[in-house]
């Protein structure tokens, strides 16, 4: 067990709507991840943090913003839902800062858009 | 830029019988990572095993072991005598060598254990 939450587990939501989706860690590591899963796709990261304040984006960020003022809090915002934006959504944490670190994964979020 | 790719979509096998989970890697980094993860269907990510691009020796853990190519880029995963427990999805993931770097993953591959 990595500490790691997510919240709200699952979500249904309208087209059109503001979404956000939290990712809590208990043990205070600097780096966090968002990444979404769909079939047929694998798992692909949308945007990362190496801090607070300091996030990148990733292979799929278009629709999304993140933000980070705390350490163990990492959010994903999807401004304006779209379907095609229905998936499960993964946090996950790296617990050292070396190079190519394990990654430790959330339960994951399922978000759907009607 | 990364791709990993796991080609097989989904392989079904009788209880017992040893299953090799192919992945093949793309990168042009000099240092990189490789990752396996296995899903069950209960949907939790769980981590199997992390191999640096430095060191090609072959892993063997249990019932499950890993074959390093550099030569072909794949990193194989075979598990012996295999149990429906171990049916899942699997995952193969490729990272650089920066610090922050995300993880790449293949498509997965979905295996079935039949008794």
């Amino acid at each position: 067990d990595a500490g790691i939450t997510q919240s709200p587990r699952h979500k249904v939501t309208e087209t059109g709507t503001p979404v956000t989706l939290r990712c809590h860690q208990t043990e205070n590591h600097r780096y966090m991840y968002w990444y979404r899963q769909d079939p047929g796709h694998g798992l692909r990261l949308i945007h990362y943090s190496y801090g607070v304040k300091d996030t990148d984006k990733g292979e799929v960020s278009d629709g999304y913003s993140v933000s980070r003022s705390k350490t163990e809090d990492f959010l994903l915002t999807l401004e304006s839902a779209t379907s095609s934006q229905t998936s499960v959504y993964f946090c996950a944490i790296s617990r050292t800062q070396g190079a190519g670190s394990r990654q430790y994964f959330g339960p994951g979020t399922r978000l759907t858009v009607t | 830029a990364q791709k990993v790719t796991q080609a097989q979509t989904e392989i079904s096998v009788v209880e017992k019988e040893d299953v090799t989970l192919d992945c093949v890697y793309e990168t042009r980094d000099t240092t990189y990572y490789l990752f396996w993860y296995k899903q069950p269907p209960s949907g939790e990510l769980v981590f199997l095993i992390r191999r640096n691009s430095f060191d090609e020796q072959n892993e063997i853990s249990g019932r499950y072991s890993w074959n390093f190519q550099k030569s072909t880029s794949s990193f194989n995963f075979t598990i012996t005598a295999s149990q429906v427990v171990d049916s899942a999805v699997y995952f193969c993931a490729l990272s650089g060598g920066g610090g922050a770097d995300g993880l790449t993953f293949g498509k997965g591959t979905h295996l079935i254990i039949q008794p």
